[in-house]
């Protein structure tokens, strides 16, 4: 059983539009990554946070945006929707950056 | 540029045979080697993980297996079973600070036949 949960699981949302997906970490785990995997591809990187500060990004656009809180969850906020973000979002949890503990991730389909 | 270069795409093995999965990474400062095991509508979860001061783990029916001259790694399953049957990605990263991603290979889907 996984420690990483995240909601929703599946959404669909219309090319324009803004989501908000949302990642409750494993327990103690002061560390959350988020990950873009498209369909038979390995997960990219989007950005990471730590102690509720971004502190590494990978090769996405500003329109993906994040928040760490207090309590260790977090969001992960895309605006302007495109039909190439359609992809399985991934969160991962690590207490040292090392070993990530990976959520089952949200399916977000884009029309 | 990819980093993580991970092969085959997709392998068939038989009950009880080896599967093997190779990836090559390009960046000398990568100091760390997980794999993860991907099930259809699962996140991925770490199976295994090695670092560049030892040239091979074990751990069950997992070996990896790591050549840092040649910047190569590979990944053994022993005795393969049709429980084993999903998509496999290597990973690299370097440092152990916060900040440091995860650089993933494209996956390589195994089926065991049974």
């Amino acid at each position: 059983e996984t420690g990483v949960t995240q909601s929703p699981t599946h959404l669909i949302k219309t090319r324009g539009q803004q989501v908000t997906l949302r990642c409750s970490s494993q327990s103690g785990h002061n560390t959350v990554s988020w990950y873009q995997q498209a369909l038979g591809q390995g997960p990219q990187f989007i950005f990471q946070y730590y102690r509720e500060e971004e502190n590494g990004r990978g090769n996405f656009p500003p329109r993906f945006s994040g928040l760490q809180f207090p309590n260790y969850s977090s969001e992960l906020n895309v605006n302007a929707l495109e039909l190439d973000d359609s992809a399985l979002y991934l969160c991962a949890s690590s207490l040292d950056a090392r070993g990530y503990t990976f959520g089952s991730g949200t399916r977000l389909t884009v029309v | 540029q990819q980093q993580v270069k991970q092969s085959p795409q997709s392998l068939i093995v038989q009950k009880g045979g080896i599967s093997i999965i190779n990836c090559a990474y390009e960046n000398t400062a990568f100091d760390y080697f997980p794999w993860y095991q991907q099930f259809p509508g699962k996140g991925p979860a770490l199976l295994i993980a090695i670092r560049p001061d030892v040239s091979e783990k074990k751990e069950g029916r997992f070996t990896i297996s790591f050549n840092k001259s040649a910047k190569q790694f590979s990944l053994h399953i022993m005795d393969s079973q049709p429980g084993d049957s999903a998509t496999y990605f290597c990973a690299a990263s370097r440092g152990n600070q916060a900040g440091t991603a995860l650089i993933f290979g494209k996956g390589t889907t195994l089926s065991v036949s049974s």
